[in-house]
């Protein structure tokens, strides 16, 4: 238990779809993140959120679209995706952007695969 | 472009020592990180070396030399449960993490 709860673990959705996957940190912290793992790939940072405003936006398509009600809650909405948007997705938070040592607690992630 | 390398597999044997290297180009520097991933389950935080030198924790160890862009992790007295994917990432100059593929490590009996 790293005190960073993803849900669902597995999903599955066809490309017209839409759907939505939650991320909840109880840990007090103020950054949380939205990154894509891929087999054999590095991690890919997609959002950031700092404070409840995002910070970060690395060319994500628009088909992905984050939402940060709270600073405890993430959620990423999914419509009309493609095959390739198949991965891993993990949620992040750390107390802070910066400073001093500031490791990101990781939830479980969300296996997605779009059919 | 920013870049972290780290070997793809690694192989070692139960009791053993191993050491992951990683090398990285990065715009700017503000730490590394070492992160252990089992299959199916969430990156957890092993290390964070920000000068030069080694870091120890328990079997595991984190080396750092800024000047030649290179970390290594040692883990020593290998356990069946050290099988792991183990990511490398530095922070930049913007703070943001940049992140290596990782290494698979395989431990035998």
């Amino acid at each position: 238990e790293t005190g960073v709860t993803q849900t669902p673990r597995h999903l599955v959705m066809g490309m017209t779809n839409k759907k939505s996957l939650k991320c909840e940190q109880h840990l007090g912290h103020n950054a949380m993140y939205w990154y894509k793992q891929s087999a054999k790939k590095p991690l890919e940072l997609m959002f950031v959120y700092n404070f409840k405003e995002q910070t970060e936006n690395n060319s994500v398509p628009s088909r992905f679209s984050p939402e940060c009600p709270n600073s405890s809650h993430l959620f990423l909405h999914l419509h009309t995706l493609q095959p390739e948007d198949s991965a891993l997705y993990l949620c992040a938070s750390s107390q802070d952007l910066g400073g001093e040592s500031t490791e990101a607690f990781f939830g479980q992630g969300t296996r997605l695969t779009v059919v | 472009g920013q870049n972290i390398d780290q070997p793809t597999e690694m192989t070692a044997t139960e009791g053993a020592i191993v050491q992951i290297n990683c090398t990285y180009q990065t715009s700017g520097f503000n730490g590394l990180f070492w992160y252990q991933q089992h299959a199916g389950e969430a990156p957890t935080f092993l290390s964070y070396n920000v000068l030069d030198g080694l870091e120890e924790k328990g079997r595991f160890s984190s080396f750092l030399s800024r000047s030649k862009g290179y970390s290594y992790l040692l883990l020593k007295e290998l356990q069946m449960k050290d099988s792991a994917s183990y990511l490398c990432a530095v922070r930049d100059s913007n703070y943001q993490l940049i992140w290596g593929a990782g290494t698979k490590l395989i431990i035998k009996p």
